[in-house]
């Protein structure tokens, strides 16, 4: 089991540029979450997927932030005329969803840098 | 408004000291999760907790629903103890977790 997995680590996109982010949850979990973590904000929710549908994206901005999850393998958070302001670690986590968060696991995140 | 309040914002204790690092919501919840992040680390969970007291290893968390509460004491800390403590609660049924922004904890030698 190697965990969620968060493809790239790092990121450094140009202010305009877009970004797509990466995420593996670990096989046989059916919720897939996305977080962002800044200093000044702490770790905020963005949206939600259970058994590759979404529920909840009430965190996202509403513009140019979008999730998808075409499979139950992956999820892709996408970030289009990306802005200083969204520089922050995007967290990934699933869990199995069975009613309890007690196997929630995180992934190690990717570093988005918009300069 | 912050929906999970966390206290002490710092704490800095010497080897071997007992900390007590505590969590309060501003909504009931039925389900309460600490987790433990080194800087620049992943999140890792420590303890679910969503009622009455829990332990592990050195760890023991308590949690009067209630009360809108929950604590977690950290025992005979050490060194690599150092990090910040988050606690988060679930909003609704949905499973998403809502943090409190945290505890850094120091343990000097």
């Amino acid at each position: 089991n190697a965990g969620v997995i968060q493809t790239p680590r790092h990121k450094v996109t140009g202010k305009g540029q877009e970004a797509t982010l990466w995420c593996e949850p670990i096989s046989g979990h059916s919720a897939v979450f996305w977080y962002r973590q800044t200093i000044v904000q702490g770790l905020e929710f963005l949206t939600y997927f259970r058994n590759q549908a979404p529920i909840d994206d009430s965190g996202m901005p509403k513009e140019r932030f979008s999730a998808q999850m075409p499979n139950q393998s992956h999820s892709t958070l996408k970030i289009q005329s990306t802005q200083p302001q969204d520089s922050a670690v995007y967290l990934c986590a699933s869990s199995s969803g069975q009613g309890t968060n007690s196997d929630y696991t995180f992934g190690s995140g990717t570093r988005l840098l918009v300069i | 408004e912050q929906q999970v309040q966390q206290s002490p914002a710092s704490l800095v204790l010497q080897e071997a000291e007992n900390a007590e690092l505590q969590c309060s919501f501003s909504i009931f919840t039925n389900q309460v999760q600490w987790f433990y992040q080194r800087p620049g680390g992943r999140l890792v969970s420590l303890l679910y907790n969503p009622s009455g007291t829990k332990q592990s290893g050195r760890l023991t968390s308590t949690t009067v629903i209630k009360e809108r509460r929950s604590s977690l004491h950290i025992s005979s800390s050490q060194i690599t103890d150092s990090g910040t403590y988050l606690c988060a609660m679930e909003r609704g049924n949905y499973n998403v977790l809502y943090f409190g922004s945290g505890t850094k904890l120091t343990v000097e030698p």
